[in-house]
This record gives C-alpha cells, sequence and structure tokens, in this order.
C-alpha cells in the first residue's frame, strides 16, 4: 500500500477562496482523522470518521470547516470562505485499530 | 475534555539518554502512543502502550502508569538523527489527541 496520500501538498489561496483538501486512507484503516498543525496550537484534532461516518466534530473551528467522508477510500476537508486564520499544514491520519494510526505527507496552506 | 501535558524542550547529547515524560488527563483511555516528528515530515508512529509497564523497540522505550496517568518515552543511545519533535497521545473512545509536543535538540 501507498501509505495514507494526501493532495495538494502546497496550496496558496487568496482570502475568500474556497480551500479543498483531499486523503485517501490506507485501505481497510477505518478510522481516519483530519488535524490542523502549527506552532502555537499543536496538532489538533479537526474531526474524526469511523466507517466513514462522522463520530467527532467538535474540533472544526467553525461552520467555514466542513468534511466529508463519501466513501472507505476518499476524504474531503473544505474551507470556504479561507481566511490568513487558516493557513497551517493539514494532516489526514488513518488507522486500523486502537494502536499506530498513518499519517499522510499533509497539506500546506497559506490564506494570502 | 482531555488534557496532555509534556515538556516543551529537552537537550541532551550525543550517546546519552533522555526521558520525555506525559501526565494525562481524559476519560474513556484506552492506551497511550507516542510519535516522532521531524521537520518538515509527519508524525511517524513510534510505540504504545494499553497496559502498565515497559515497552522496548530498539533504542526507544515506553512506559505507562494508568494509576498515575502517566507515560514516559526513553531514548537510549541517542544519535543526531533523533533531533526532532515527539508527541505523546492517548486514545480515547476511538479520538486519538495529541500532546503539544517536546522538541528534542541532540547536541554533539
Amino acid at each position: 500500500d501507498a501509505g495514507v496520500i494526501q493532495s495538494p501538498r502546497h496550496e496558496v489561496t487568496e482570502m475568500g477562496q474556497e480551500v479543498t483538501l483531499r486523503c485517501k486512507p490506507i485501505s481497510g484503516h477505518n478510522s481516519l482523522f483530519w488535524y490542523r498543525q502549527t506552532m502555537m496550537r499543536g496538532l489538533e484534532l479537526l474531526i474524526y470518521f469511523n466507517n466513514n461516518v462522522p463520530i467527532d466534530d467538535s474540533g472544526m473551528p467553525e461552520d467555514r470547516f466542513s468534511a466529508k467522508m463519501p466513501n472507505a477510500s476518499f476524504s474531503t476537508l473544505k474551507i470556504q470562505p479561507s481566511e490568513p486564520r487558516d493557513s497551517a499544514v493539514y494532516f489526514c491520519a488513518s488507522l486500523a485499530v486502537n494502536t499506530e494510526a498513518f499519517f499522510g505527507q499533509g497539506t500546506r496552506l497559506t490564506v494570502v | 475534555g482531555q488534557s496532555l501535558e509534556q515538556p516543551s524542550e529537552v537537550t541532551a547529547v550525543e550517546g546519552a539518554i533522555v526521558q520525555i515524560n506525559c501526565t494525562y488527563q481524559t476519560s474513556g483511555f484506552y492506551g497511550l502512543s507516542w510519535y516522532q516528528q521531524h521537520d518538515g515530515g509527519a508524525p511517524t508512529f513510534l510505540s504504545y502502550n494499553a497496559l502498565d509497564g515497559l515497552e522496548e523497540t530498539g533504542r526507544f522505550s515506553s512506559f505507562l502508569s494508568r494509576s498515575d496517568s502517566y507515560g514516559y518515552l526513553l531514548l537510549q543511545e541517542l544519535q543526531m538523527k533523533d533531533s526532532a519533535s515527539y508527541f505523546c497521545a492517548v486514545s480515547n473512545t476511538g479520538k486519538l489527541i495529541f500532546g503539544q509536543g517536546t522538541t528534542l535538540q541532540v547536541k554533539p
């Protein structure tokens, strides 16, 4: 397996634009997590899915953020409209059992 | 809610041993994990403790005391390549919550 695949790796966008981040988890993993990492706030859990169902989205900062997992092999995190304070590295991670999570390489988002 | 505390920075010399502590508060605790992250990279799994005691994997060991809500990561025979950030994380009813991370600097 190629591991967790995220796209794009880098995204630069203007304030107010819609941004969509994509994630392909490892096949067979039934949990998927979206994290945001900044120097100030560390690794924040935004939302996690189990068997494609959103279980806990209490970390989603506000209504501008939304996430979907239409099937077991694909998830998206959307920010609309984007703001400069959304600039961060966004990671997707998947895991099969309650032990080891595998992270994608992340999407570095810059909102100008 | 959940909270984890770990030191923000640790410095050690090559060949030495360093211990990174982690205390946590959470409900529905399943286990404590450790992850390593190099600058510009993604977190990678190091170890997981579900039960009390010590788990050893090569130069790295991890310890858990559930009664004390405490764990640590022990790195032995430090190498320059061990310079990175180290995160403890609690597994909690399906969620994986990370601490703020400890930046380890290994000096020659």
